[in-house]
């Protein structure tokens, strides 16, 4: 099993919809936990950081679920220019190496 | 913008080839981590440097290596050229150092085709 594992998708949905992404992590150890944004053919972007207590910036909202070992990402009012790759990353065990899901496409239409 | 550069921006090179990239951190950074992303993929790790030493490494051979200088810059070296090696090539910095997955600033990225 991959240590962070996202469904790539894509997600298609209209313009104002809500919509969910999870990602799930196996090193029950790890403890810090963010979103990116990767637009096509440009380097990712922090979108937040994901708290235990759940972060919310605007639209977005990022939760944590430690019994489940999944973090996930709600996007409320989906605009056009949500539409890219949504990459969860989260620490590996002890060596506290990065990894990266593959990302999940996120396509925003009118 | 995040203030990290990279140079070149695209790269074309064949098999065997030797490559190095290059990469300035965002002022007040000390960390740098070096990333390579195949078409449809996450950024896998390659390593970090901190402080000029390397401070964690992921699955990469040994003919992946880079240094870290006195301002922080880094370079990505890749030695042996293989058409795997082909991908955009990150790199990243953030403030601390250390363990933990902190925030990252990436650069806009090397786009390497072995040929």
């Amino acid at each position: 099993r991959k240590e962070v594992e996202q469904d790539p998708g894509p997600f298609n949905v209209p313009e104002g919809a809500t919509v969910a992404f999870n990602c799930t992590y196996s090193n029950s150890a790890s403890q810090s936990f963010f979103w990116y944004r990767q637009d096509c053919r440009k380097e990712p972007k922090l979108l937040m950081s994901v708290y235990s207590s759940g972060n919310e910036d605007g639209r977005f909202t990022a939760q944590l679920n430690r019994a489940s070992q999944y973090i996930s990402l709600l996007i409320r009012d989906s605009k056009l220019s949500d539409s890219a790759t949504y990459l969860c990353v989260g620490p590996s065990g002890g060596s506290y190496i990065p990894t990266f899901g593959r990302g999940t496409s996120l396509i925003v239409h009118p | 913008e995040t203030g990290v550069t990279q140079s070149p921006t695209h790269l074309i090179k064949t098999r065997g080839q030797q490559v190095t990239l290059r990469c300035s951190s965002q002022s007040g950074h000390n960390t740098v981590s070096w990333y390579q992303q195949a078409l449809g993929q996450g950024p896998q790790f390659i390593f970090q440097y901190y402080r000029e030493e390397e401070n964690g490494r992921g699955n990469f051979p040994p003919r992946f290596s880079g240094l870290q200088f006195p301002n922080y810059s880094s370079e990505l070296n890749v030695n042996a050229l293989e058409l795997d090696d082909s991908a955009l090539y990150l790199c990243a910095s953030s403030p601390t150092g250390g363990e933990g997955s902190e925030t990252q600033y990436f650069g806009p990225g090397t786009r390497l085709l072995v040929l």
